[in-house]
């Protein structure tokens, strides 16, 4: 079955570590985002790759930081440089090349805590 | 500068009630619009809207697309309990090389009473 995954499903982590969160898909999907969602608000996002070997900074990409080496695979590191880094995250991939339109998948989503 | 915004910001309604969400976006080369449903964790597909004025329909639920003013809304009839959740809208961009770009917004939080 095709899809998206994410890895852990939670992670805790002393304030200092950097951690790296994962996020695999087999659809194909050429653009791959992270998000981070706080309580009360909405999905923010961190980084978004359209294509292998290229990635964006998104709106709050400050002590984040990606890789794209593979279509597949799109790992976000959270540093010691996030000042609060305890949130939901959630990767997202789009945009089958062959398809027009297609709509986004999510994982389900990585609960990091800092403790 | 990319945007999409979603009113209200919450709502609480009684199970029956009869609900409409609104989506407003200003993005460039725009490609569709999409609606989303989270209750807990991942959010859920439920609309993609690329057409003005076409309704899609799924149940109780239903969405339209207006490109000219710039808006979408979702209409959710009879609402039940397990309507509750925060409704997300997004609206997909078109990047030259093929791939798209997603804008959410900051969601709608529905409460159905019971």
């Amino acid at each position: 079955d095709g899809g998206i995954t994410q890895s852990p499903k939670y992670l805790f982590r002393k304030e200092g570590q950097n951690v790296t969160l994962s996020c695999e898909q087999n659809l194909n999907h050429d653009a791959m985002y992270w998000y981070r969602q706080d309580p009360g608000q909405g999905l923010r996002l961190i980084y978004y790759s359209q294509i292998v070997n290229d990635f964006q900074k998104g709106d709050i990409a400050e002590g984040y930081s990606v890789s794209r080496e593979k279509k597949e695979s799109f790992p976000l590191t959270v540093t010691s440089a996030q000042k609060n880094p305890t949130a939901f995250y959630l990767c997202a991939s789009s945009g089958d090349r062959e398809q027009l339109n297609t709509e986004a998948f999510f994982g389900q989503g990585t609960r990091l805590t800092v403790v | 500068e990319d945007k999409v915004v979603q009113s209200p910001l919450s709502l609480v309604v009684h199970e029956g009630d009869t609900v409409t969400l609104n989506c407003s976006y200003e993005v460039t080369n725009f490609r569709s619009l999409l609606w989303y449903k989270q209750e807990k964790k991942a959010p859920t597909f439920l609309f993609m809207l690329t057409s003005s004025g076409i309704e899609k329909k799924s149940g109780r639920l239903s969405s339209i697309l207006d490109k000219k003013e710039l808006f979408s809304i979702l209409n959710i009839t009879a609402t039940q309990t397990g309507d509750s959740a925060v409704y997300l809208c997004a609206v997909e961009k078109y990047i030259a090389g093929g791939a798209n770009n997603l804008f959410f917004g900051t969601g709608t939080r529905l409460t159905v009473i019971p």
